[in-house]
């Protein structure tokens, strides 16, 4: 069974650092990535997808991929009170880690 | 684009009656949508993937005759929560696949449950 673990946090950072969030994943063969981020009380809406290993930037985010490390990071830089959220990564699209709590402080 | 919408936005109901939850894909078609419940601090789980002019695929542990689901067009999945209970409360989130590869998922806004 393919299992994606996460640290659930809370991870604490001061504003305008850089939030890092890690992601292990269980199953080998597995092909796509995706973070997630879901405020309180409402539904998960994507940040990145990645597919292949290396870096993935979109603006404040960017995603990392290690395949023989089975192993995806997402990292924020200058973090803002408003990225404070749980953050979900998911693999081959339907399985999803318990989710790291960010906190940013002001 | 790959805007999902769910009505309603909340529901209350009594014990042993009955919930419609509709899932809509606004500006894509969608041969294939999924059911998630979550619980209060805790992740998505995964109940239900709908497909369109078929019969639904439930997950392990979920009863197909309580939870039903219909996918009648290629923009419209319907979950019904039947004779509800208050351990039925949940927060009910449905989701589509869209984007390059169709493996990202877009997700309605959720639908807040709560049984009396």
């Amino acid at each position: 069974q393919k299992e994606v673990e996460q640290n659930s946090g809370p991870l604490s950072v001061p504003e305008g650092a850089i939030a890092s969030l890690n992601c292990t994943y269980s199953d080998r063969v597995s092909q796509s990535f995706f973070w997630y981020r879901q405020y309180s009380g409402k539904s998960p809406e994507l940040i990145m997808s990645i597919y292949s290993n290396g870096d993935k930037e979109d603006g404040r985010f960017t995603a990392q991929l290690n395949k023989a490390s089975q192993y995806v990071s997402l990292l924020i830089r200058d973090s803002q009170p408003s990225d404070s959220a749980t953050y979900l990564c998911a693999v081959d699209m339907l399985t999803f880690g318990g989710g790291t709590r960010l906190m940013v402080k002001p | 684009g790959a805007v999902v919408s769910q009505h309603p936005s909340w529901v209350i109901c009594k014990s042993g009656t009955s919930v419609k939850i509709e899932c809509r894909s606004l500006d894509f078609q969608a041969t294939t949508m999924f059911w998630y419940r979550q619980f209060p601090k805790q992740s998505l789980m995964l109940m239900a993937t709908s497909n369109e002019g078929s019969k639904a695929t439930y997950e392990q542990g979920v009863e197909k005759d309580k939870f039903l689901i219909n996918h009648a067009s290629l923009t419209l999945s319907t979950l019904t929560v039947t004779s509800a209970h208050p351990e039925d409360s949940s927060f009910y989130i449905c989701s589509a696949p869209a984007g390059e590869t169709n493996h990202e998922q877009y997700f309605g806004p959720g639908t807040r449950l709560t049984v009396t």
